[in-house]
């Protein structure tokens, strides 16, 4: 157990909703990462958080939105739905903003019907 | 553009073996690499890292290697045991003004057999 929890574990939605991924990191723990894999992408990073700022973008659509909150838990909104977003997404936590470890939470699934 | 690239898709190993996973990088700014495993279900679990300032690392069964001049790494695991069977990623990360990003390779699935 990394002490990154993440809710719902599975969500099943149609195309063109909205859904909210929660995420709460490790005790003590500042930064926020959300990841998303996918079978033909693999694991790739989306956004960073530390401590209710943002901090570092990959390749999320703009369709995608994120905020880190006071008590440092975070929530991954996705909108406009399509086919394509059924993914895996994955919440992870570090100490810091800079190099080091990250922590996995067990993930997301999203299946868009 | 694959900047971290695992060669093998998978690996079969004999308890008690050694298993070596390769992962090779192309941006030379990539200072901090980790290795990571993940079994069916889970997320990845954080197994070891290593600093470009350092050649080596190692905790228990595992050993990372790095050879930055050849921007390639390797994973170590000695003695292979059933439970090591997973799927390992390795990962790379830039310091920046802009935080802690990690680019993974695509994952090597070891299944080490009894």
């Amino acid at each position: 157990d990394s002490g990154v929890t993440q809710t719902p574990k599975h969500l099943i939605t149609a195309t063109g909703q909205r859904v909210t991924l929660r995420c709460s990191p490790r005790s003590g723990d500042l930064s926020v990462y959300w990841y998303q894999q996918s079978l033909d992408q693999g694991l790739q990073f989306l956004i960073q958080y530390y401590n209710g700022e943002e901090r570092a973008k990959g390749n999320i659509l703009e369709r995608f939105s994120a905020q880190q909150f006071p008590d440092l838990h975070s929530e991954l909104n996705l909108s406009s739905l399509e086919l394509g977003d059924s993914a895996l997404y994955f919440c992870a936590s570090s100490a810091g903003q800079g190099p080091g470890e990250q922590y996995f939470g067990p993930g997301t699934r999203l299946t868009v019907t | 553009d694959q900047q971290v690239k695992q060669n093998s898709p998978s690996l079969s190993v004999q308890e008690g073996r050694i298993s070596i996973l390769n992962c090779d990088y192309t941006n030379s700014m990539f200072d901090y690499f980790l290795w990571y495993k993940k079994y069916p279900a889970e997320g990845p679990t954080f197994l070891i890292s290593i600093s470009s300032i350092k050649d080596k690392n190692e905790d228990g069964r595992f050993t990372v290697f790095l050879n930055k001049s050849a921007k390639h790494l390797s994973l170590h695991i000695v003695p292979s045991q059933p439970g090591d069977s997973a799927v390992y990623f390795c990962a790379a990360s830039a310091w920046e003004a802009a935080g802690n990003k990690l680019t993974f390779g695509g994952g090597t699935r070891v299944l080490v057999k009894p």
